[in-house]
């Protein structure tokens, strides 16, 4: 059974204080690693594929890793407008995707 | 594009009512899928389709069900609705071909309380 999981589970951060948020997963057939953005009250927002280890992507302040165990998700100099649940979810070619559950990320000003 | 809609955004059932839940796509995607969100936890697939016709079982489809008779719209029926079943429900959709699947969108969800 694939299990995915994601840490930490809450983070505050003051604005301009970079960090990471990690993904790691036991899946077998890794074939990418899909992450979302969630605010609340909204449907997830997808954010990046990563087909490879090693490969990255990024889009703003936020950039994705991948390694054969683990995705990391890094955030550089946040903004409030940053603060969201950020969701991974590895695929393996299987219909399905098994999602973690998440990490409640909040950027003060 | 709308993307993916679903209807109603709102609803309060009361025990042993029915309901179906409405979501449609005009992205033309093959693939989509129900899930429910609950407070604080991630998304479990309750049911999913890969094309008009076909449907299979997630991991929680107890107490519902689901037809796709077109590959645009995808209800999601719940019968008898139990407390249990209060939750954020969630379509979403993809496109898969012989690469495999891609990044699935969804849609913004439908608040349901069953009292």
């Amino acid at each position: 059974e694939d299990q995915v999981t994601q840490s930490p589970e809450a983070l505050r951060l003051q604005e301009g204080e970079s960090s990471s948020l990690n993904c790691s997963y036991t899946v077998s057939g890794l074939r990418g690693l899909f992450w979302y953005r969630q605010d609340p009250g909204k449907g997830p927002e997808f954010l990046f594929t990563l087909y490879s280890a090693g490969e990255e992507k990024e889009k703003e302040r936020l950039k994705a890793t991948l390694t054969k165990k683990e995705s990391f998700l890094h955030i550089t100099a946040p903004k409030p407008e940053d603060s969201a649940t950020y969701l991974c979810a590895p695929y393996t070619g299987r219909r399905a995707l098994t999602f973690g559950s998440g990490t409640r990320l909040q950027v003060q000003p | 594009n709308a993307g993916v809609t679903q209807t109603p955004k709102f609803r309060i059932l009361k025990i042993g009512q029915s309901m179906t839940l409405q979501c449609a796509q005009d992205m033309n995607h093959n693939y989509m899928y129900w899930y429910r969100q609950d407070p604080g936890m991630g998304l479990k697939l309750i049911y999913y389709s890969v094309g008009a016709g076909i449907t299979d079982k997630g991991e929680v489809p107890n107490g519902y069900n689901v037809s796709r008779s077109t590959t645009e719209d995808f209800p999601l029926r719940l019968e008898l609705a139990a407390p249990s079943q209060t939750s954020v429900y969630f379509c979403a959709s993809s496109y898969s071909g012989l690469a495999g699947a891609y990044e699935q969108y969804f849609g913004p969800g439908t608040r349901l309380t069953v009292t």
